[in-house]
């Protein structure tokens, strides 16, 4: 069985600062999601990325998939308090409609 | 579009009780899901379906019943609650796009069992 741990499990930041989460598979992941939850809803899709090597930027988020396709990393440049919530890294499986989730780093940044 | 819809939002049930929480996606999605989340775990998988009429067990189905009649509908059946069932479960929808696909989740309904 697959296993997602993320770290740090909790965060919290003043606004302007940088920090960066990472997520680990104990097996290589078929295509790897990040998603964020804020309090009372449902996780929304951040990014997906499949090739190892691969960097994707939004805004002041960038995403890093490892070469060998087993770890990822998510970082944040001058976090805003409206960057608070729940980080959550996923498997997308060989299978739609399985993810498999990691525990998920949860973000506080204060202003 | 409504997108996924999940009733109720809240609900209070005692031990051995039943109850069905229901989901519904207006997108024409082929593939539906029922997830729970637990503090410190994220979210794990209880059953998923790929279409009408077809539907698995994932990572914690003991408990729970699901039922796919129309490609709409995806409701999630508590035979017995126990106190273990307590938690905030989520349904998702999605497309298949060849391994990107875009998962939608509902806003969720949060169960507490006595």
């Amino acid at each position: 069985t697959q296993l997602l741990e993320q770290s740090p499990q909790f965060l919290s930041i003043q606004e302007g600062e940088n920090l960066t989460v990472y997520c680990n598979s104990s097996s290589v992941f078929s295509s790897l999601q990040w998603y964020r939850q804020e309090p009372g809803e449902g996780p929304v899709l951040l990014v997906t990325v499949v090739t190892g090597g691969e960097v994707k930027k939004l805004k002041r988020l960038t995403f890093q998939f490892g070469d060998a396709r087993k770890d990822s990393s998510l970082h944040i440049t001058a976090a805003q308090p409206g960057d608070t919530g729940l980080y959550l890294c996923a498997d997308l499986g060989n299978q739609g409609g399985k993810l498999i989730f990691g525990q998920g780093t949860e973000l506080s940044v204060k202003p | 579009n409504a997108g996924v819809t999940q009733t109720p939002k809240f609900q209070v049930l005692k031990t051995g009780q039943s109850m069905t929480l229901q989901c519904a996606q207006d997108m024409n999605h082929e593939y539906m899901s029922w997830y729970r989340q637990d503090p410190g775990m994220g979210l794990r998988l209880i059953h998923y379906s790929v279409g009408a009429g077809i539907t698995d067990q994932g990572e914690v189905p003991n408990g729970y019943n699901v039922s796919r009649s129309t490609t709409e509908d995806f409701p999630l059946r508590l035979l017995s609650a126990a106190p273990s069932q307590t938690s905030v479960y989520f349904c998702a929808s999605s497309r298949p796009s060849g391994g990107t696909d875009t998962q939608y989740f509902g806003p969720g309904t949060r169960l507490t069992v006595l």
